[in-house]
């Protein structure tokens, strides 16, 4: 049973490139959440999804940054122009089931995003 | 708003034991949970307390106090193995929030 799947591991884009960072929950779950996290720092809240809906987008930036989880496919970060400070590790998890009753969430090895 | 403080970073002897402290303020909570993650590596499920009192898996033992917003992970026989940031993280109804961890160095 495959866990969490996240790629690319290492992403290198230019200022003003698109980053597009792709996330395949463990089978059976339909919730995804994403966070970011800068070295010495914690995971930053970004977005919380289930299939084909956004349940809480609070810590994404208003701007360049979208999320989706589609119905079939795995669910994506894009970030658009980049800039330096975008570079990040970028962390997926996913869990059966969310809020109230969700106790776990297991995380993929993380996308670790470097601007130029 | 909601925030979460636990110690930045935390040294013990190897065969000790060790306390993780961690409050929180936040509407809509439901448990709280601790995850460990070694550098360059992916947060990983230690525990998770939904209800008040103590939760045991191993040498990895977490408390929670609902009425004191605070909860706890207590690390026993640490090893070296155990050298890693630890993550207290509140479950709410509508996501989860993670604290800024705390780095834990153990002295052999």
């Amino acid at each position: 049973n495959a866990g969490v799947m996240q790629n690319p591991r290492h992403l290198v884009r230019r200022r003003g490139q698109e980053a597009r960072l792709r996330c395949s929950p463990m089978k059976g779950h339909s919730h995804v959440y994403w966070y970011r996290q800068l070295p010495e720092e914690g995971l930053k809240f970004m977005v919380y999804l289930q299939k084909e809906n956004i349940i809480d987008e609070s810590g994404m930036p208003k701007e360049r940054f979208s999320a989706e989880f589609p119905k079939e496919g795995p669910s994506i970060l894009r970030i658009q122009q980049v800039v330096r400070g975008d570079s990040a590790a970028y962390f997926c998890a996913s869990s059966p089931s969310g809020g109230a009753t969700n106790e776990k969430l297991f995380f993929g090895s993380g996308t670790q995003l470097s601007v130029l | 708003g909601q925030s979460l403080e636990q110690p930045s970073e935390v040294t013990a002897v190897e065969g000790a034991i060790v306390q993780i402290n961690c409050t929180y303020q936040t509407s809509g909570f439901y448990g709280l949970s601790w995850y460990q993650q070694h550098d360059g590596g992916a947060p990983t499920f230690l525990s998770y307390n939904g209800l008040d009192g103590l939760e045991e898996t191993g040498r990895f033992s977490s408390f929670l106090s609902r009425s004191d917003s605070y909860g706890y992970l207590l690390l026993q026989e640490l090893q070296m193995k155990d050298s890693a940031s630890y993550f207290c993280a509140v479950s709410r109804d509508d996501k989860i929030i993670f604290g800024k961890g705390t780095r834990l160095h153990i002295l052999p």
